[in-house]
C-alpha cells in the first residue's frame, strides 16, 4: 500500500514568507508525528497527533510554529514569518495506533529560507 | 539537552566485518529503543527495537543489544555489506504515547 507521502518536496522562501508542509499518513494510521533535521543535526520532535486527543506540542520550537490535522487524515505544518534557522528537512511519520511503536517516515520537505 | 547520543559521526568497516553502532542514554525512564535507518533523500525507515524487559534482539543480520545500568545500547550487523550503508538513528521512548528523542545519527560506510 501507499507510504507516508508528504509534498511540497522542496520549498525555497524568502525571509518573513508564510509556508504550509503537507503531510498524507498511512491510511488507517491515528498517531502523526512531525520532526525536523536540521544539516549534520539529529531528529527534532515537534509535535504529535493521536486520533482526537489533544495535540502534543511540546517540540514546538516557537509560536511561528503551527500544526493542524484533519481527524485521522492529512496533516498541514505551517510555519510563519520564516526565518533562515528555520532551513531544514521536515519530516513527516505515521503509526498504527498509540501502542504501535514503529514509525513510517515520509521522504520529507527540505525547505530552504533566503 | 540531548537525552539521546551517538558519539561517533562516522564509521567505516570493510564488506563481510562486523559493524557496531552505539548509542547512549541519560533518562532511566526509557524503555523502549529502536534503530532507524536512513538513505539519502529519503525518510528514516525502521530497523529493529527492543523494549527494556530484554537485553537482545536479534533480526537476521541485525542485533541490539541494552545494557540498562549502563544507559547503552548498540546495533550490530553482521556481516556488513554495501547496501548498509546509510545513515543509523537510535531513538528511545518512555512509555506507550510519548515523543521519541533521536539521537544525531551514525553514518556507516561499508567498504567493497
Amino acid at each position: 500500500g501507499a507510504g507516508v507521502s508528504q509534498s511540497p518536496s522542496n520549498k525555497v522562501t524568502e525571509k518573513g514568507k508564510d509556508v504550509e508542509l503537507r503531510c498524507d499518513p498511512i491510511s488507517g494510521h491515528t498517531a502523526l508525528y512531525w520532526y525536523r533535521q536540521r544539516l549534520g543535526q539529529g531528529l527534532e520532535f515537534l509535535i504529535y497527533f493521536q486520533g482526537n486527543s489533544a495535540p502534543d506540542k511540546s517540540g514546538l520550537p516557537s509560536d511561528r510554529f503551527s500544526a493542524e490535522r484533519t481527524g485521522e487524515s492529512v496533516s498541514t505544518l505551517t510555519i510563519q514569518r520564516t526565518q533562515q534557522e528555520d532551513s531544514a528537512v521536515y519530516l513527516c511519520a505515521s503509526s498504527a495506533d498509540l501502542f504501535m511503536y514503529e514509525q513510517y517516515f515520509g521522504p520529507g520537505t527540505r525547505l530552504t529560507v533566503t | 539537552d540531548q537525552q539521546v547520543k551517538q558519539n561517533s559521526p562516522s564509521l567505516s568497516v570493510q564488506e563481510g566485518r562486523i559493524s557496531i553502532l552505539n548509542c547512549d542514554y541519560t533518562n532511566s525512564m526509557f524503555d523502549y529503543f529502536l534503530w532507524y535507518k536512513k538513505y539519502p533523500a529519503e525518510g528514516p525507515t525502521f530497523l529493529i527495537s527492543i523494549s527494556s524487559i530484554k537485553d537482545k534482539n536479534e533480526d537476521g543480520r541485525f542485533t541490539v543489544f541494552l545494557n540498562k545500568s549502563a544507559k547503552h545500547l548498540s546495533l550490530h550487523i553482521v556481516p556488513s555489506q554495501p547496501g548498509d550503508s546509510a545513515v543509523y538513528f537510535c531513538a528511545a521512548s518512555a512509555g506507550t504515547g510519548n515523543q521519541f528523542y533521536f539521537g544525531t545519527g551514525t553514518s556507516l560506510t561499508v567498504i567493497p
